[in-house]
């Protein structure tokens, strides 16, 4: 059962240089999460997806885009990476959202910006 | 605006001890309540999960509880054992269908 999967699980970029981060989930989900942790800061929603072509602004949305082309992925990019950019990023889908979905989360990127 | 903290961010207890972890949440308009646990370098797993018309929700040995008057949950695990050591965090879904706001985590150490 291979749930929410994430890739790459690491990566190193340089100063500007730009990637994606993909997450698949095999649920049928509706609804998708990026989130990152930091120490210190908890997890903190990037964006946010709840259905096949939509996207929205969580809370730290600045410096990454989001796509849902396909119902089972969630793209996060980044265009020009930074270094306030490292950090741990998780996936995670629901059926239904906050509002009585379970969360299932990924693995984790662990992302390094130099 | 939904913030969740919980208390203690730390703790350590010798084996087969009951502990309780506390969660709570400055917004009692939720529509549910999660807990989750995450391991050393690993995604977070749910453990258990309340909706607002609920109380408590028990796994094994895990029970947790809401109070959304007081804005409150506790996470109780009984007999505690090695295995349990890991991140326990809490996390509210706001009264919109699409965000959960997470608590910063309580660290637990079981000691055999």
């Amino acid at each position: 059962n291979a749930g929410v999967t994430q890739t790459p699980k690491f990566r190193v970029l340089k100063t500007g240089q730009s990637m994606t981060l993909l997450c698949a989930q095999d649920m049928n989900h509706e609804y998708m999460y990026w989130y990152r942790q930091d120490p210190g800061m908890g997890l903190r929603l990037i964006h946010y997806s709840v259905g096949e072509g939509t996207t929205a602004k969580g809370e730290v949305p600045d410096g990454y885009n989001v796509s849902r082309l396909k119902k089972q992925n969630f793209l996060l990019g980044l265009e020009s990476a930074a270094p306030s950019q490292t950090s741990v990023y998780f996936c995670a889908s629901s059926l239904a959202g906050g509002r009585t979905g379970e969360l299932f989360f990924g693995e984790g990127s662990r992302l390094t910006v130099l | 605006k939904q913030e969740v903290t919980q208390i203690p961010a730390a703790l350590s207890v010798p084996e087969g001890e009951n502990l309780v972890l506390n969660c709570s949440f400055t917004d009692s308009a939720i529509y549910n309540l999660q807990w989750f646990r995450q391991d050393p370098g690993k995604g977070l797993t749910s453990l258990l999960l309340i909706q607002s018309s609920q109380r408590e929700q028990t796994s094994g040995r895990l029970n947790a509880s809401l109070d959304k008057s007081s804005g409150r949950s506790t996470l109780y695990i009984a007999a505690s054992q090695p295995g349990d050591s890991a991140t326990y965090l809490c996390a509210a879904s706001k009264t919109s269908y699409d965000k959960v706001i997470f608590g910063p985590g309580t660290s637990l150490s079981v000691i055999p």
